[in-house]
């Protein structure tokens, strides 16, 4: 059984720029949730993708943006970077609804901008 | 708007000890709690997932418990190890069933 696996590990942007950053969820998976998490903070729900739909916004803006693909693989894209937006970027996949089945996290990327 | 609280922030003991970590969350209205590890620069790995019917998990030397009514849940470590340190974080799901709500996570280290 595969694991949730993300790209790159680690990435440095300067403000201003855009990245994205990729997740495969783990398999038979088909929900997928991004967190952001800034050194010494619990993780921050961004939003989460339930069979392609966006299902669930945490409180970020319209620069951040998902998508989720055919195979439950899923994009964190983030437009226009402030400094404020370095931190570990954690996708987590379930089987259906967060409600009922654990989450398993993905090692994260860890996106510096300056 | 829930919020979650985990005290101590950080713990160290040594080796062969019990310890109990906590977590409180403001709103009982949950769906269910879940007790996660991180180790430094790493993902989450899921401990236990209490769901709201129930009152305590096992696994191994990890006990959870949860009082919905009082808004805490108590993770307890039998025989601490070094390899148990680590960070621990409580989440509860927030009222859309969507999202997990994290504390700050409580920091363990266990010396040998």
């Amino acid at each position: 059984e595969t694991g949730v696996t993300q790209s790159p590990t680690h990435l440095i942007k300067t403000r201003g720029q855009q990245v994205t950053l990729r997740c495969s969820s783990q398999s038979g998976h088909n929900t997928v949730s991004w967190y952001q998490q800034a050194l010494g903070q619990g993780p921050q729900f961004i939003f989460q993708y339930y069979r392609e739909e966006e299902n669930g916004r945490g409180n970020f803006p319209p620069r951040f943006s998902g998508l989720q693909f055919p195979n439950y693989s899923s994009e964190l894209n983030v437009n226009a970077l402030e400094l404020d937006d370095s931190a570990l970027y954690l996708c987590a996949s379930s089987l259906d609804s967060t409600r009922h089945s654990p989450l398993h996290f993905g090692n994260g990327t860890r996106l510096t901008v300056t | 708007k829930q919020e979650v609280t985990q005290i101590p922030a950080a713990l160290s003991v040594p080796e062969g000890e019990n310890l109990v970590l906590n977590c409180s969350f403001t709103d009982s209205a949950i769906y269910n709690l879940q007790w996660f590890r991180q180790d430094p620069g790493k993902g989450l790995t899921s401990l236990l997932l209490i769901q709201s019917s129930q009152r305590e998990q096992t696994s191994g030397r990890l006990n959870a418990s949860l009082d919905k009514s009082s808004g805490r849940s108590t993770l307890y470590i039998a025989a601490s190890q070094p390899g148990d340190s680590a960070t621990y974080l409580c989440a509860v799901i927030n009222q859309a069933g969507t999202a997990l709500i994290f504390g700050k996570g409580t920091t363990l280290s266990v010396s040998s």
